[in-house]
Parts: C-alpha cells; structure tokens; sequence
C-alpha cells in the first residue's frame, strides 16, 4: 500500500512570500512525481514534475526532490492571491502507473 | 501540453437511471486511463485503471457491475454508472497517461448530481 503524506494545512502566506509544501512518501521504488494544483470545484492541474533527485524550476514553482529521505517539496515564489489553492502530492510506484495522492495542502494567498 | 478532455461537464439524473461519462485524449495516445471520484473537501479516490482493449481493474471496494468502464480505442474512454443513487452524486475525473514520461493528465471532470 502506497502512502503519500502531505504537511497538513491550511497554509496563510502573504502576497509576494513564499509557500512550502512538503510531501512524503513510503514507496521506495517510486520513479515519477507530480504536484498538481485544484481549485475549488475544479479538476486538478499539473504544475510540475520531477524525476531526478535535486531541484527543478518552471517560473516561480520549484520542486525538489530527495530520493533517499522519499521527500518531495514544492516551493511557490512571489505568491499571488491566484496560487489560493490545494496542491495534491502525488506518486507513481514503481510497478504500475496508478498515482497516489496526498490529502493535499490548502494554500491561501492573503493580499 | 497534452489534453484530456471529459463530457459531459455536469449531468444530472434521475434515481435509478444510468449516465454515461466520457474521456478522450485529445492529441495523444492513451493506452491507460484512470477514473477517480472526489467527494467535497476530500482527496481523489482511484476508481479503477482502464486498459484499452482489456477488462478495467477496479479499486477494492468498488463495484464493477455498478461502474462500468470501457475503453474501446486509444482515444477514450467511458465511465457508466448504472442505476445512479443519490449517494452516487460525486465529481468524477479521469486522467490519461501519455505513454513519454510517465506524465499524466486530467479531464476537466465531470459532476454528477443523482435526484
């Protein structure tokens, strides 16, 4: 059984800070990791994701990634009341293509 | 990026009725779709893996006679619901996995309302 844990919210950051969303997970032969982003009543959006240990950036989100502690972070840059958000961790295992998610963060920018 | 693409948006039925759920891959091949459902303020919950050509592999706790999934081509895949209930009332998503990368993406989901 696949677990992905997500710090638990919700995150208040204000405008213009960065947010930090952590992510933990017990498959250790996951390969693929993902962050989505879901509005309120909405499907999920991809962000980013990230396969190689160490850090990988895409405007003002980066992913970091550390195979060996199974940890996963997200970091939002310049948040902006649009980010208002739950991000949703999520894992591909090592034998099958099924994604696990985390419970998700709830992320609101304050203006 | 790639698309997936759900219909209908919204949908509602009658108690007892069947509805019918769409899922294509719009620019892409996809030979693994995944059916979720999410309840309000809660996580996305795996449904059943659907392979193209093959029976779907459903989640443990999930009625396979209730939720029937096809996936007749490349292209799409269909989630029915069989004799709704009004429990059943949720937001279904499906995704597709692309097949480079092992990147996969939503449809933009569907919200079933059983009256």
């Amino acid at each position: 059984q696949k677990e992905v844990e997500q710090n638990s919210g919700p995150l208040s950051v204000p405008e213009g800070a960065i947010a930090s969303l952590n992510c933990t997970y017990s498959d250790r032969g996951s390969q693929s990791f993902f962050w989505y982003r879901q509005y309120s009543g909405k499907s999920p959006e991809l962000i980013m994701f990230i396969y190689s240990n160490g850090d990988k950036e895409d405007g003002r989100f980066t992913a970091q990634l550390n195979k060996a502690s199974q940890y996963v972070s997200l970091l939002i840059r310049d948040s902006q009341p649009s980010d208002s958000a739950t991000y949703l961790c999520a894992v591909i295992g090592g034998d099958d293509y099924k994604l696990s998610f985390g419970a998700g963060t709830t992320v609101t920018v304050r203006a | 990026g790639a698309v997936v693409s759900q219909h209908p948006s919204r949908v509602i039925c009658k108690s007892g009725t069947s509805v019918k759920i769409e899922c294509r891959s719009l620019d892409f091949q996809a030979t693994t779709m995944f059916w979720y459902r999410q309840f309000p303020k809660q996580s996305l919950m795996l449904m059943a893996t659907s392979n193209e050509g093959s029976k779907a592999t459903y989640e443990q706790g999930v009625e396979k006679d209730k939720f029937l999934i096809n996936h007749a081509s490349l292209t799409l895949s269909t989630l029915t619901v069989t004799s709704a209930h009004p429990e059943d009332s949720s937001f279904y998503i499906c995704s597709a996995e692309t097949g480079s990368g092992n990147t996969i993406y939503f449809g933009e989901g569907s919200w079933l309302t059983v009256v």
